[in-house]
């Protein structure tokens, strides 16, 4: 079985600011990642995904993150974040032949002005 | 548009009854989960269906029950056994578990 932890419940950062949030899983299997973005009272909408290929994935809303298999970490990155970026965050892994994925507690980010 | 529909946005409850809840997807994708997000929990799993006609209860499946009688379709009973059914329920559906597309979500809420 798949899991995966989001150290940081809540990050706070000033706008334009860089930031960085956390995400470790753990498997035997080959894996693939997600990044999902939630905003209040709404469903998640997918940000970016590691599914094979560059280790260096870039999304959306100019959101990256670098899949690192020797560490088990697929950390989200985003060099200036705007008072827009302000939601919650969810890591989520699935196995490459797997019927399900398995999600993080997230991570809430709040840009401060 | 492709998508994923739930109805309603809102639903209130009261002690004893059996709700349904709706989730419709247009993207001909044959796996469709239910997720139950309360505050600092993350979603974890009720149910998910690979195909019509068969489904399986995931981590948190007491209290709940659903059907996949359509492609189309994948409602979520929450019975009156569900002891604390307050929480934002949101449906998905993907293409094996490469990509998951979520709903918007229903707020349900017992009074």
């Amino acid at each position: 079985a798949q899991s995966v932890t989001q150290l940081d419940s809540q990050v706070p950062v000033f706008e334009e600011a860089p930031v960085e949030l956390r995400c470790n899983y753990s498997s035997s299997v080959s894996v693939y990642l997600f990044w999902y973005v939630q905003y209040p009272n709404q469903g998640l909408q997918l940000l970016l995904k590691y599914l094979s290929g560059s280790t260096l994935v870039k999304g959306i809303n100019g959101f990256e993150a670098e899949f690192n298999k020797s560490q088990t970490s697929f950390h989200l990155r985003k060099p200036s974040v705007h008072i827009s970026d302000t939601a919650e965050y969810f890591c989520a892994v699935s196995g490459t032949g797997a019927n399900n994925l398995f999600f993080g507690t997230g991570t809430r980010l709040t840009v401060i002005p | 548009d492709g998508g994923i529909t739930q109805s309603p946005k809102y639903l209130f409850r009261k002690e004893g009854q059996n709700v349904t809840l709706s989730c419709e997807q247009n993207l001909n994708h044959d796996a469709m989960y239910w997720y139950r997000q309360d505050p600092g929990q993350g979603l974890r799993l009720i149910y998910y269906s690979q195909i019509v006609n068969d489904f399986q209860k995931g981590d948190i499946a007491e209290g709940y029950s659903v059907s996949r009688e359509k492609k189309e379709s994948f409602p979520l009973t929450v019975t009156s056994a569900q002891k604390n059914p307050t929480a934002f329920y949101l449906c998905a559906s993907s293409i094996r578990a490469a990509e998951a597309f979520f709903g918007q979500g229903t707020r349900l809420t017992v009074v």
